[in-house]
């Protein structure tokens, strides 16, 4: 079982819909929590970046991480064509630790 | 531009031959990575430098061997490749205590 599980979708939305995308971790030592979003044939960029519980807000992006449930979600709202790509969680337990990754959630934000 | 920039975008090789990837960043980072992404997109971590020293090593065969000549270059050697090898290798670059990571294009690694 992977430490970091995400559903590799692919979810096709409507422009304009609430996308949420969700990942489920194993390791109680995970204290950092990112979201990255990865364009066909790009690297990943950090799309937000949340410490510990607790919701964090960026425009129409919204990251929430539960780590009672070992759960955390990205939302976006209105979504657009150009959001789509595949979405990476990534997480690590400190500074010095390693990141680790999801195997992503491919996104098609349809006209 | 400020960027992590890999050499070369693409690489198509027999098996058996030995190969170089290259790795430079601008953005003044302290540690730089290797991550490979398989064909279903896993993205995994290889090697870790922080200011020249390597203090991240996964189960990587040692067919694989990263250098780094400085802060700001980590290049990743491989020795007789193998068809499993092929993959897109990312490098990264990050401030040590910070938490934003950022990748370079990737060199996709094809091994006939």
């Amino acid at each position: 079982q992977k430490e970091v599980e995400q559903d590799p979708g692919p979810l096709s939305v409507p422009e304009g819909a609430i996308v949420s995308l969700n990942c489920t971790y194993s390791n109680s030592a995970f204290q950092y929590f990112m979201w990255y979003r990865q364009y066909s044939r790009k690297g990943p960029e950090l799309l937000m970046y949340t410490y510990s519980s607790g919701n964090k807000e960026d425009g129409r992006f919204t990251a929430q991480v539960d780590k009672s449930s070992k759960y955390i979600s990205l939302f976006i709202r209105d979504s657009q064509p150009s959001d789509s790509a595949t979405y990476l969680c990534a997480m690590r337990a400190g500074t010095a630790s390693k990141l680790t990754f999801g195997t992503g959630t491919r996104l098609q934000v349809t006209l | 531009d400020t960027a992590v920039s890999q050499t070369p975008k693409y690489l198509v090789t027999q098996m058996g031959n030995d190969k170089s990837i290259k790795c430079e960043q601008n953005l003044g980072h302290d540690t730089m990575y290797w991550y490979k992404q398989d064909s279903k997109k896993f993205l995994k971590i290889m090697f870790s430098y922080n200011n020249k020293e390597l203090i991240i090593n996964e189960t990587v065969p040692n067919r694989f061997s990263p250098k780094s000549p400085d802060k700001a270059h980590l290049n990743l050697h491989i020795n007789s490749l193998e068809l499993g090898d092929s993959a897109v290798y990312f490098c990264a670059s990050s401030q040590w205590d910070r938490e934003s990571y950022t990748f370079g294009s990737g060199t996709r690694l094809t091994v006939v």
